[in-house]
């Protein structure tokens, strides 16, 4: 199983620019998460999904759009990029909460975007 | 909402000492802590977690704390080695369905 992967790895991007963060899973997970990573600033929620076709927001929404059309796969979207979107985005699946019990989430390795 | 403060933000120790990391919680209905290592240009990973209705769990050289009462928990690692150097996050579930983690702390193993 690859677990969780994100595509790309890395990006440069120029101020106004979109573009499309990919997330897939293969463990079958119900939900999914946006992290943006920072220094010292630890991680911090952007967007979750807790079922293919829903989507929630996080502590830092603005200037992103997710989607989750399909169980496996999550998208977060930057419409027009601006230099303070500059930083690690990591996504995570988990299995979610069952029998009112916590689950591990699982990170994908991370994509560097820069905007100039 | 949720807020995790975790400190310090940094911690040097050196080879064979041990290493704690504390964390504090503001929502008093959180009920589960993981405890994540971040190796440099890696992914997070879990190596430790805790629910609310136990006090400490060991995993070998590992444990976790939780005071409920006093919304604090700690992260305790003894006999370090180098490979123990890393970026520690503390989180607590602010919701039914997410974390909150704290800004993390870098330990420094020196040989």
């Amino acid at each position: 199983n690859a677990g969780v992967t994100q595509t790309p790895k890395f990006r440069v991007l120029k101020t106004g620019q979109s573009m499309t963060l990919l997330c897939a899973q293969d463990m079958n997970h119900e939900y999914m998460y946006w992290y943006r990573q920072d220094p010292g600033m630890g991680l911090r929620l952007i967007h979750y999904s807790v079922g293919e076709g829903t989507t929630a927001k996080g502590e830092v929404p603005d200037g992103y759009n997710v989607s989750r059309l399909k169980k496996q796969n999550f998208l977060l979207g930057l419409e027009s990029a601006a230099p303070s979107q500059t930083s690690v985005y990591f996504c995570a699946s988990s299995y979610g909460p069952t029998s009112g019990d916590y689950n591990e989430q699982f990170f994908g390795p991370g994509t560097r975007l820069t905007v100039l | 909402g949720e807020n995790v403060e975790q400190h310090p933000s940094t911690l040097s120790v050196q080879e064979g000492d041990s290493a704690v990391i504390k964390c504090t919680y503001s929502d008093s209905a959180s009920n589960y802590f993981p405890w994540y290592k971040q190796e440099l240009g890696k992914r997070p990973q879990l190596i430790i977690d805790i629910r609310s209705n136990v006090g400490e769990k060991k995993d070998q050289r590992i444990a976790v704390t939780l005071n409920k009462t006093a919304k604090h928990f700690s992260l305790h690692i003894t006999e370090t080695q180098p490979e123990d150097s890393a970026v520690y996050f503390c989180a607590a579930s602010s919701g039914y369905s997410t974390l909150t983690f704290g800004k993390g702390t870098m330990l420094l193993v020196s040989p």
